[in-house]
């Protein structure tokens, strides 16, 4: 089983900075099976990259993903306020797995 | 626009049975697999259980097989969890989602419901 690990736990920056999140599998998977979700409080998971760097319907181009192999990427440019969230990446291969998650804190 | 209503949920003990359900609508149902996942308080998300779109294929985790069973009544546009033989350790919210395996994620999501096993 595939087991994903997320870096760093904790994010803190100001509005307009650049966040960059890193998920890593601890073998190689096809980036066709990743996938990032903005989740936060109170509210369901949003889904926001899939196929490791297609965004998904409605989501703003401030977000983009990337990787292959073992390490993929999560970029958040110009962070806004309502960016505060905890931002999961999700593996298939072959059950579903996500990693432990990043919170991304605005100052 | 998609939309997935979630119902059910409480306070069961542990032990008990509990039925989740999950609404769909806004979409053809029937061309979809549908899962579960869930978020202990605290804790980061857990993917539960998945069907395909008809129900004859399902999947699920560890920590729920043999207790959990997934179903789907595509005449009335619903997913369903059943939950028996609950534990202290599936206090969660509960989430239903719309993808499984023609996916491989998880695009539209229910409100979430929680469950809460106690004695």
């Amino acid at each position: 089983e595939v087991v994903l690990t997320q870096s760093p736990g904790t994010l803190s920056l100001s509005p307009g900075e650049r966040a960059t999140l890193s998920c890593r599998a601890s073998q190689s998977v096809s980036s066709y099976y990743l996938a990032w979700y903005q989740h936060k409080p109170g509210q369901a998971p949003r889904l926001l990259i899939y196929g490791a760097s297609s965004r998904a319907a409605g989501i703003p181009d401030r977000f983009s993903g990337s990787g292959s192999g073992t390490d993929f990427t999560l970029t958040i440019n110009r962070l806004e306020p309502e960016d505060l969230a905890v931002y999961y990446c999700q593996l298939y291969g072959p059950a579903f797995t996500f990693g432990p998650g990043t919170k991304v804190d605005i100052k | 626009e998609v939309r997935l209503v979630q119902s059910g949920g409480g306070v069961v003990r542990p032990g008990g049975s509990l039925r989740l359900s999950c609404a769909a609508s806004g979409f053809t149902f029937d061309e979809y697999g549908m899962s579960w996942v869930r978020q202990v308080p605290g804790k980061g998300l857990e993917w539960v259980s998945s069907s395909n779109w008809n129900g004859g294929t399902t999947g699920y985790a560890d920590s729920v097989k043999g207790r959990f069973t997934i179903s789907r009544d595509n005449a009335k546009n619903s997913l369903y969890l059943q939950l028996n033989s609950v534990r202290v350790e599936d206090t969660a919210v509960y989430f239903c989602a719309r993808g499984a395996w023609e996916l491989y994620f998880f695009d539209n999501w229910g409100q979430g419901t929680l469950v809460t096993v106690s004695s």
